[in-house]
């Protein structure tokens, strides 16, 4: 199985302060299409996961432009660039360049 | 809009076989462009991907629970299902069904989730 590995595991973020999430991967997500297969979800309190980010760094629809994703190969980032009440919750990686499909351990983003 | 409701027991008894059902409305569970996925999330942890479902009925399991887990689509109802049998304290869990696109791999559409406890 491909181990997703996310740091740090919980966050405490100021309102508009940027925020930093760490995702690596135990073997490259870079498929032979060209397409790195890395997706960002969002899980917020009591709700299912929300997709925001597909192959690395595509905004899902409707995703504000304050999330941005980056990184190749095996070291992914997701970035908040001013953290808004709304964005807490748990964050996750997925991917999906084989099964089974996992998911880091999520990172929780609270409000200070 | 596709919406997926899932539906079964909150409590199962140790050894017994867990069953829930995804019922999928507007959309077709036919369509050639999507798997049908179950997800489990033990409470307060991460999230951890079950299996999925063809609208052929081919299957794909995690290794880890491969030997308990069966799935099966009923395109006629416009339903997929799961079993987990020989459950165990540890399979108590979130469990949500979502839609995976084929060619995009991505989720975005889900269940809201049901509580399933093992205990006796």
């Amino acid at each position: 199985d491909v181990v997703m590995t996310q740091t740090p595991l919980s966050l405490s973020v100021t309102p508009g302060q940027p925020a930093s999430i760490s995702c690596k991967s135990s073997q490259s997500l870079l498929h032979s299409d060209g397409k790195t297969r890395l997706q960002w979800y969002l899980q917020k309190p009591g709700q299912s996961p929300q997709l925001l980010i597909f192959e690395v760094s595509n905004r899902f629809s409707g995703v504000p432009d304050r999330f941005s994703g980056s990184g190749s190969g095996t070291d992914f980032r997701l970035k908040i660039s001013r953290v808004e009440a709304e964005d807490v919750g748990v964050y996750y990686c997925l991917q999906t360049i084989q099964l089974p499909r996992t998911f880091g351990q999520g990172t929780r983003v609270e409000i200070k | 809009q596709v919406q997926l409701q899932e539906s079964g027991p909150g409590l199962v008894k140790p050894s017994q076989t867990l069953s829930l059902t995804c019922t999928v409305s507007g959309g077709s569970i036919r369509s050639g462009s999507y798997y049908w996925s179950w997800i489990r999330q033990p409470v307060g942890k991460g999230l951890e991907w079950i299996g999925r479902i063809y609208t052929s009925g081919s299957t794909d399991y995690n290794p880890f629970l491969k030997s308990r887990v069966t799935m099966s689509v009923d395109t006629s109802n416009n339903e997929f299902s799961l079993n987990l049998s020989s459950v165990t304290a540890a399979d108590t869990a979130m469990y949500f069904c979502a839609r995976e696109e084929r060619f995009l791999e991505w989720f975005i559409n889900w269940g809201q989730g049901t509580l399933v406890t093992v205990s006796s």
